[in-house]
């Protein structure tokens, strides 16, 4: 079955250091890939996706993902973290078909220490 | 400039009562979706819509029934709640043809059933 795995369900970072959130996919034909971050009793707010126009997607918030094939990867990064960033991230994929259905990972609470 | 407004945002139920959580879309969405979040399960897919008039089933369809009668509404029904329904239940929409286009989702309705 068509599936998205994010390693690590809490990760948690000095305010500062590098953020790194892992997101991989199942299948070998590349779906369409996105992150989308959620602040406490809020909605699901998108933060970037692959558009296969660059591997290297810059989203909003300084974070970054990087879309690998040959490991079926879409790692999100952000080089330094701000305790704004404390959230829950969750990767998520469309594949083929039209009925736009997406499937998302277990979700990773980002915990940013002072 | 509203996107996606779901109504109730909290709610408190007994076991066995009814009750319907309604979405409304003002960007003319052909598309529609209800999930379910659960912790440590990501969001998972109770039902769909592709267009007005019809519905599909999700991941976890048991014990919920949609319709969408009009195109900038989907509504979710509950017709005997039980406590394993306990959750936050999101609303999202996207237009056709979907492609890279991430889905937009409200705020959440807070549900629990004791």
């Amino acid at each position: 079955a068509q599936s998205v795995t994010q390693l690590g369900s809490h990760v948690s970072v000095s305010e500062g250091a590098l953020v790194l959130l892992r997101c991989n996919y199942s299948s070998s034909v590349p779906p369409y890939l996105f992150w989308y971050v959620q602040y406490p009793n809020q909605g699901l707010q998108l933060l970037l996706k692959y558009t296969s126009a660059a591997t290297l997607v810059k989203g909003i918030n300084g974070f970054e993902a990087e879309f690998k094939k040959s490991e079926t990867s879409f790692h999100l990064t952000k080089p330094s973290a701000h305790m704004s960033d404390a959230a829950e991230y969750f990767c998520a994929v469309r594949y083929s078909g039209n009925t736009g259905k997406l499937i998302f990972g277990q979700g990773t609470t980002l915990q940013v220490k002072p | 400039n509203a996107g996606v407004t779901q109504t109730p945002k909290f709610r408190v139920l007994k076991t066995g009562q009814s009750m319907t959580l309604l979405c409304a879309q003002d960007m003319n969405h052909e598309y529609m979706y209800w999930y379910r979040q659960d912790p440590g399960m990501g969001l998972r897919l109770i039902h769909y819509s592709v267009g007005e008039g019809t519905t599909a089933k999700g991941e976890v369809p048991d014990g919920y029934n949609v319709s969408r009668l009009k195109k900038q509404n989907f509504l979710l029904g509950l017709e005997s709640a039980a406590p394993s329904q306990t959750s936050v239940y999101f609303c999202a929409s996207i237009d056709r043809h979907p492609g890279n286009q991430p889905q937009h989702f409200g705020d959440g309705t807070r549900l629990s059933i004791l």
